[in-house]
């Protein structure tokens, strides 16, 4: 089973405030991805890379940005943090191929922006 | 753009009766069909995944036909039991890689199963 580590796994945060959260997988994936999951509106993609050095924006890029500086690294940023973006984040990682349809996710990070 | 329907909100069901969570889709492409299940507190995970057709996978009693003609792809279940009280979210990605290889996932249904 694929292995995905995120931390930290809680964060309180203040508003205008800047905050990393840090994703971690040790299968040697291509790809990986960040989401947020709220209520009512399931998870969206926030941004994506296809590899060290690369990221995409997602459908929800607006706040947020995000760094792969290594293959089994991928980072999401958020520069000026807004209640707005109390939430709960996942990171995720798939491998290319006919596999590449398997994401594995990480635990979660639970962020609350004040 | 890529979109996928599910039944909305929370699903109730007492063990033992059928399960049928509906899922539905719109692409102009042919895409493939997954179904993620969440239980409290723990991560997504794939259920199911579905390229073909009318084939029917099948994973831990749930299962899900690829229907093209009517975009859907609903997962099913005989008999359902507590350990099914999860949330399940159906996707879809495009069929070729590169950047196609991002899913689009449905807004989600939570079952709850009741004794």
């Amino acid at each position: 089973e694929a292995a995905v580590t995120q931390s930290p796994r809680n964060k309180v945060a203040v508003t205008g405030g800047k905050v990393t959260l840090s994703c971690n997988q040790t299968n040697n994936h291509n790809n990986m991805y960040w989401y947020r999951q709220d209520t009512g509106h399931g998870l969206r993609l926030i941004h994506y890379s296809y590899g060290a050095g690369s990221t995409e924006k997602g459908d929800i890029p607006d706040g947020y940005k995000a760094s792969r500086p290594s293959q089994e690294n991928f980072s999401l940023i958020l520069e000026l943090a807004t209640p707005s973006q109390t939430s709960v984040y996942f990171c995720a990682s798939s491998d290319w191929g006919y596999n590449q349809d398997t994401q594995y996710f990480g635990p979660g990070t639970r962020l609350l922006v004040l | 753009g890529d979109s996928v329907t599910q039944t909305e909100g929370l699903v109730t069901l007492t063990e033992g009766l059928p399960v049928m969570l509906n899922c539905t889709y719109q692409s102009t492409y042919s895409p493939f069909l997954f179904w993620y299940v969440q239980h409290l507190n723990e991560a997504p995970k794939l259920l199911l995944k579905s390229f073909t057709d009318n084939k029917r996978p099948e994973h831990q009693g749930f299962h899900a036909t690829l229907h093209k003609s009517s975009s859907s792809f609903h997962l099913q279940k005989s008999s359902a039991q507590l350990s099914d009280s999860a949330l399940y979210y159906c996707a879809l990605r495009r069929p070729s890689g590169g950047s196609n290889a991002k899913l689009t996932f449905g807004k989600g249904t939570k079952l709850s199963v009741k004794s």
